[in-house]
């Protein structure tokens, strides 16, 4: 079946160090991928998406390239902030049947 | 547009007890997911509807919860009766065909002591 993987956490950075959180998936068919972020005690947000093969979704300072070749879709940012602290989940939407997945989550932390 | 709204947003029952939630989807959205959310993992998907048809229910716990969504719009997901594995967070999401325009609710926690 479907599923998205992701790289265990936590992850710890100092300020201004570059990230990169692996997410590979399994999927039949050309799904949508996501990144979501949840920040300490709030709900799921979306952070940046891409809806096929060589597309790049940006948001924030963040980026991630669909692979569809390695099926990857790696998120990354150039100089992490303590504000970017939070639990990032990869997901994809499965087109056939309009549902979206997860993956566990990575747990961010950006210290001073 | 306003958002996914659910309702209440914090709630503390006792095991053995009943629980209900709510959720009203964007207008519009004719499919309504409600997922759970164990502390420290991704959420999972527990049921989706299409309109007021359930269309994937092969997650969720029949033997003490359920949902419905009378008339195509507001859901509702009970929970009879809870125990402590329960304690989570329940995420209502709704969306377009073809999953445009997926949003999520803000959640309601649910602890079960």
């Amino acid at each position: 079946g479907n599923s998205v993987t992701q790289m265990e956490g936590p992850v710890t950075l100092s300020e201004e160090a570059f990230l990169t959180i692996n997410c590979t998936y399994t999927a039949t068919g050309y799904p949508s991928l996501f990144w979501y972020v949840q920040y300490p005690g709030e709900g799921l947000q979306l952070l940046l998406k891409a809806t096929k093969a060589d597309d790049k979704g940006s948001n924030k300072g963040f980026e991630a390239t669909y692979r569809k070749e390695t099926t990857s879709f790696h998120l990354e940012k150039g100089s992490v902030q303590v504000s970017d602290s939070a639990v990032y989940f990869c997901a994809l939407l499965q087109t056939s049947y309009d549902k979206v997945i997860f993956g566990p989550g990575t747990s961010l932390s950006v210290i001073p | 547009e306003a958002g996914v709204a659910q309702s209440p947003r914090y709630k503390i029952i006792e095991k053995r007890q009943s629980v209900a939630f709510w959720c009203n989807p964007i207008s519009g959205h004719a499919t309504l997911y409600w997922y759970q959310q164990i502390l420290g993992q991704g959420p999972k998907l527990l049921i989706q509807f299409q309109n007021n048809g359930v269309v994937d229910d092969s997650q969720l716990p029949k033997d003490r919860f359920s949902a419905e969504r009378l008339k195509g719009v507001d859901s509702t997901l009970k929970i009879q009766p809870a125990k402590l594995e329960d304690s989570a967070v329940y995420l209502c999401a709704s969306s377009r065909a073809g999953g445009y325009g997926y949003t999520f609710g803000s959640g309601t926690r649910l602890t079960v002591v």
